[in-house]
């Protein structure tokens, strides 16, 4: 059972921008431990796309773009290219639970 | 280059039970907590535990609390996951992961191994 939500699914054209919301509660996010995004290509396991709420790490393009605010974090993807069609999720610690959590997961489809 | 390569899943009977192994390479295995994620079929994502480094603290999720245990053999920079009691809603892929800090994130994964639970 997922604790944070996120939409099952995103598209955009070519080019646009698009994001992901993830909403969380007081016992993660709204805690103030981070927000952290993973992207899963088909068939592969998940990478890491930004991390610490807006951190990317090496390699990632800049195209990508994370935040958080109050109990939410989001992600942008801005020039939206083919090879952005994945699923992503967001993930954070949750101090009731004393584990990591991950979002529902959004497929990101590029029209 | 860190690696983590992932084994021993395959396929076994509810109830049954099952150890999964985690080779880990190119970094200093004993500096860093390690967790195992596991994704169903179609499915998200769930943490499922995690050890410190000296292997004096675990974490699990609920659902697998009394059936799972983590842990791990530093001088063989090896993660374990015994499985008991095993269920049809355990079947997923399993994927070996190393934490980045202390309730952060998870910076590398391993390519996962299958487990499937069926009569």
């Amino acid at each position: 059972q997922s604790v944070l939500t996120q939409p099952p699914s995103v598209s955009g054209a070519p080019g646009q921008r698009v994001t992901i919301p993830c909403t969380g509660s007081s016992s993660n996010i709204g805690a103030g431990y981070d927000v952290h995004w993973y992207q899963q290509l088909p068939g592969t396991a998940p990478k890491v796309l930004i991390h610490g709420n807006k951190n990317r790490p090496s390699g990632v393009p800049d195209r990508f773009s994370g935040s958080r605010s109050g109990t939410s974090g989001s992600l942008a993807i801005s020039g939206l290219q083919a090879e952005d069609e994945a699923d992503y999720y967001c993930q954070s610690y949750d101090s009731s639970l004393s584990g990591f959590v991950f979002g529902t997961g959004t497929k990101v489809t590029v029209l | 280059e860190v690696q983590l390569v992932e084994s021993g899943g395959g396929l076994v009977q509810p109830g049954g039970s099952l150890r999964l192994s985690c080779a880990a390479s190119g970094f200093i295995f004993s500096g860093y907590w390690m967790s195992w994620v596991r994704q169903a079929p179609g499915k998200g994502l769930e943490w499922v535990a995690n050890i410190k480094l000296d292997g004096n603290e675990k974490y699990y999720v609920d659902s697998v609390k009394g059936r799972f245990t983590i842990s791990r053999d530093n001088a063989k920079n090896s993660l374990y996951l015994q499985m008991n009691s095993l269920r049809v809603e355990d079947t997923a892929v399993y994927y070996c992961a190393r934490d980045w800090g202390i309730r952060n994130y998870l910076d590398y994964w391993g390519q996962g191994t299958l487990v499937s639970v069926s009569s």
